[in-house]
């Protein structure tokens, strides 16, 4: 069984530019993460989506960050404009659905971003 | 919110060597989990541990819901075990997000 995939591995931006960064769950899997993990740190929830539906939002930067999961399988988050303090490993995870028992989460291999 | 600690935040270990990592958490949880960071940056899944003891291989897990910890032991530890240890939990209430301790630190040296 295939992993989450993630793409790119790796980004080196400006500051006030943009940046995609795409994922790809696991097959069948209703529920996917974004989180940021800064250097040092553990991994922080940015959003998770239910199928194509938003479930958490509460801690995602709106004024510069978005994500969308438009037909409930991969997902992109996008930052416009970076900041020197986006420098971090950005990981997507996916789990099978949004509660109850082995809702195990997996995670992909992450993009990290360097912001100068 | 939910506090998650981890202990010993670092550790140093010679090859063979066995250890015990400990994850406290202030709330009851649905879910936790134990993963290993390797030094490329991939979260690896170790355990999903709610409750009770798991193991494998040279690696085990036991979870005290009711005491809130979790401890992860590693045996005859080897230089690939080197990386960060994370502990995450879910709260038992409406979020499903996992929240991450800060890690552990594990060095093992040959």
């Amino acid at each position: 069984e295939a992993g989450v995939a993630q793409s790119p591995r790796y980004k080196i931006i400006e500051k006030r530019q943009s940046v995609a960064f795409w994922c790809n769950p696991i097959s069948g899997h209703a529920t996917l993460y974004w989180y940021q993990q800064i250097l040092g740190q553990g991994p922080k929830l940015l959003i998770q989506f239910q199928n194509n539906g938003v479930v958490d939002d509460s801690q995602l930067p709106k004024d510069r960050f978005s994500a969308e999961r438009l037909k409930g399988v991969d997902s992109t988050l996008k930052i416009q404009p970076a900041k020197l303090e986006d420098s971090a490993v950005y990981l997507c995870a996916s789990s099978p659905r949004l509660a109850g028992v082995n809702n195990e989460q997996f995670f992909g291999p992450g993009t990290r971003l360097t912001v100068l | 919110g939910i506090q998650v600690e981890q202990s010993p935040p670092d550790l140093i270990l010679q090859e063979g060597a066995n250890s015990t990592l400990r994850c406290n958490f202030s709330d009851s949880v649905n879910n936790l989990q134990w993963f290993h960071q390797n030094p490329w940056g991939q979260l690896i899944n170790l355990f999903y541990i709610p409750s009770g003891t798991k193991q494998n291989g040279r690696l085990s897990a036991t979870t005290v819901a009711t005491e809130r910890y979790s401890l992860l032991y590693i045996s005859s530890s080897q230089t690939t075990d080197s990386g960060v240890y994370f502990c995450a939990v879910d709260r038992m209430d409406s979020s499903y997000k996992l929240i991450f301790g800060s890690g552990t630190r594990l060095l093992v040296r040959p």
